[in-house]
């Protein structure tokens, strides 16, 4: 029983390049997030899903972009890196909206 | 605008030594006020959610409060390994949680 799994765990990408983040749970929950967090701001919400095939855009969505084809996997692109997404991002699921967070270990990106 | 507001920002206690966290929440129509602790390198792990002012829950040494306009994690006679940052994080509305910036707690032996 893995709960959230992430992969990679850590990328260090170039300006304009582009990469996948991969999240998967066997937790059998609808509701999928991705945050990141960086230093003096609190973890901040890019991106979620309620379900299969839904997706829906969370307080900082610009430059990614989201998949959910199956229950159990949510990835987050970035088509075209920029120094700004150097951050750490995290994966999270839950079984319904108000129920606390199951989070994966986290991805630390480096976009130089 | 939804705020979530945590203090200390750092804290420092001996072993045994009991103090509580702080987080202020101002958002409209509170759904859930969660707790995460989140240990250097890790994701941030579940601990409480509160959902109506009154509301304590407990574990271990850790016990959350809710009130109207703020809640407390207080740690009674920490060890060690309770050092980490915990986390709050309040729920204003549908899919709309507002994480706090932590309060980075070490406790020394």
């Amino acid at each position: 029983n893995a709960g959230v799994t992430q992969t990679p765990k850590f990328r260090v990408l170039k300006t304009g390049q582009s990469m996948t983040l991969l999240c998967a749970q066997d937790m059998n929950h609808e509701y999928m997030y991705w945050y990141r967090q960086d230093p003096g701001m609190g973890l901040r919400l890019i991106h979620y899903s309620v379900g299969e095939g839904t997706t829906a855009k969370g307080e900082v969505p610009d430059g990614y972009n989201v998949s959910r084809l199956k229950k159990q996997n949510f990835l987050l692109g970035l088509e075209s890196a920029a120094p700004s997404q150097t951050s750490v991002y995290f994966c999270a699921t839950s079984r319904t909206e108000t129920y606390g967070y199951t989070f994966g270990s986290g991805t630390r990106l480096t976009v130089v | 605008e939804d705020q979530v507001t945590q203090s200390p920002e750092a804290l420092r206690l001996q072993e045994g030594e009991s103090s509580s966290l702080n987080c202020s929440y101002t958002v409209s129509g509170l759904r859930g006020l969660f707790w995460y602790r989140q240990d250097p390198g890790k994701g941030p792990e579940f601990l409480f959610t509160l959902y109506s002012a009154g509301e304590e829950k407990e574990k271990e040494r850790l016990k959350a409060t809710l009130t109207k306009k703020e809640s407390f994690l207080h740690i009674t006679a920490p060890k060690p390994e309770d050092s980490a940052t915990y986390l709050c994080a309040a729920s204003g509305g549908y899919q709309k949680v507002t994480f706090g910036i932590g309060t980075k707690l070490q406790v020394i032996p």
